[in-house]
């Protein structure tokens, strides 16, 4: 019945790990989003798929690679973490770049 | 690119009483102006937005107001409730961007 759904909601792992955060939403969405948001709250885009082709990259480190094996699941998986990485990372979609739904966030605390 | 700025960053009413938010846009080309309501522990909900060919949209108790010459517009919450207290973000887009540009996000305490 959830519209955008992440797993898992909380991820704690060591400095040095590589991880992955999953996204699916059951919208019929074409357009999907991964967002960073800081311990101020502040919302920042990372990534924006439409129907499975990137079209925005903002300024990530490389150690961030989002892969969207179809058009309902964007993944984001990241290599070699670091303390700054920690930060809540919520998944989006919709069908246009208007009106987006987000999903329950997951909570990365790197150690 | 765009920039939004918001303002109060933080913001406590009594209930009942109305909560106002603001936020400027650099952009002159945007065009659509979303607001997303953000509790503890869950992701940003849509709770209303304006189009730029409109000044004034409302919806219950939550309206928005866009001056586009000044370029910012405001969220309005009459009558607020405990359960209106959140983080509100604005955002913006212009018509050809990909991409919304949030606001820093106002966190707003009701107070019974």
């Amino acid at each position: 019945d959830t519209a955008v759904s992440q797993t898992p909601k909380y991820l704690v792992t060591q400095m040095g790990n590589d991880k992955s955060i999953k996204c699916e939403q059951n919208l019929g969405h074409d357009t999907m989003y991964w967002y960073k948001q800081d311990s101020k709250k502040f919302l920042k885009i990372m990534f924006s798929y439409n129907n499975k082709e990137l079209i925005i990259n903002e300024t990530v480190p490389n150690r961030f690679s989002p892969k969207s094996p179809d058009k309902a699941h964007l993944n984001l998986h990241i290599n070699s973490l670091e303390l700054g990485d920690s930060a809540v990372y919520f998944c989006a979609s919709s069908h246009t770049i208007r009106e987006q739904y987000f999903g329950p966030g997951t909570r990365l605390t790197v150690t | 690119g765009e920039n939004v700025e918001q303002h109060p960053s933080t913001l406590s009413v009594q209930e009942g009483d109305s909560a106002v938010i603001k936020c400027t846009y650099s952009d002159s080309a945007s065009n659509y102006f979303p607001w997303y309501k953000q509790e503890l522990g869950k992701g940003p909900q849509l709770i209303i937005d304006i189009r730029s060919n409109v000044g004034e949209k409302k919806d219950q108790r939550i309206a928005v107001t866009l001056n586009k010459t000044a370029k910012h517009f405001s969220l309005h919450i009459t009558e607020t409730q405990p359960e209106d207290s959140a983080v509100y973000f604005c955002a913006a887009q212009a018509g050809s961007a990909r991409q919304l540009t949030f606001g820093s996000g106002t966190q707003l305490t009701v107070l019974p």
